[in-house]
């Protein structure tokens, strides 16, 4: 039973710069979530997607966007990049007929903004 | 919004000692209950779960009681190996939310 699975494992980018992020969710799982974690801090939500739309979002900037695949799979975009983005971001999936909030977490990737 | 505190680490603990990490929570209603642990340099495992009061969520060892009264969910185990180092997270979860997650409890085992 495939888990979530994320990449790349590390990145490393320049403030100013644009970065994507691919997640894929757990078999059988419809829902996908994004968490930032900070160094030294649990996981602040980024937003979820059902359905390939954005269904919920936390208190994250514009710069932030998302994508959901037909295959559930998903994308989470980071634009005009600042030093305060660096972070390990985490993807979770769910099963929204289950109530969706049983979340399995992926590996993460970890982000360094220079 | 649902929030939660979990007591300030990091906790340090030898080998074979009993281990609490204390988890209370703020809700509307009653949410499940999680907890889940992030090892050293990885993503979040669920690591055990509550859905109502007085249900109790287990795994590995590790135990966690519903309490609604004090709206707490202590994480508990017997004793403790090294490889249970890691960080562990409470939080709340309902329906299709997000989940809400404190800073975690940094627990170190020595031998």
């Amino acid at each position: 039973d495939a888990g979530v699975t994320q990449s790349p494992t590390h990145l490393i980018k320049t403030r100013g710069q644009q970065v994507t992020l691919r997640c894929s969710p757990k078999s059988g799982h419809d829902t996908v979530s994004w968490y930032q974690q900070a160094l030294g801090q649990g996981p602040q939500f980024i937003f979820q997607y059902y359905e390939e739309e954005e269904r919920q979002r936390g208190n994250f900037p514009d710069r932030f966007s998302g994508h959901q695949f037909p295959n559930y799979s998903s994308e989470l975009n980071v634009n005009a990049l600042l030093l305060g983005d660096s972070a390990l971001y985490l993807c979770a999936s769910s099963l929204v007929v289950t109530g969706g909030h049983e979340q399995y977490f992926g590996p993460g990737t970890r982000l360094t903004v220079t | 919004g649902d929030s939660v505190t979990q007591m300030e680490g990091p906790v340090t603990l030898s080998e074979e000692a009993f281990l609490t990490i204390n988890c209370t929570y703020t809700a509307t209603g009653y949410p499940s209950l999680f907890w889940y642990v992030q090892y050293p340099g990885e993503g979040l495992q669920l690591l055990l779960k509550a859905t109502k009061a007085d249900d109790k969520g287990s795994n590995k060892g590790f135990e966690a009681t519903y309490r609604k009264e004090t709206t707490s969910f202590h994480l508990e185990k017997g004793s403790v190996q090294v490889s249970d180092s890691a960080v562990y997270f409470c939080a709340p979860g309902r329906g299709n939310t997000p989940l809400v997650f404190g800073k975690g409890t940094r627990l170190s085992v020595i031998a």
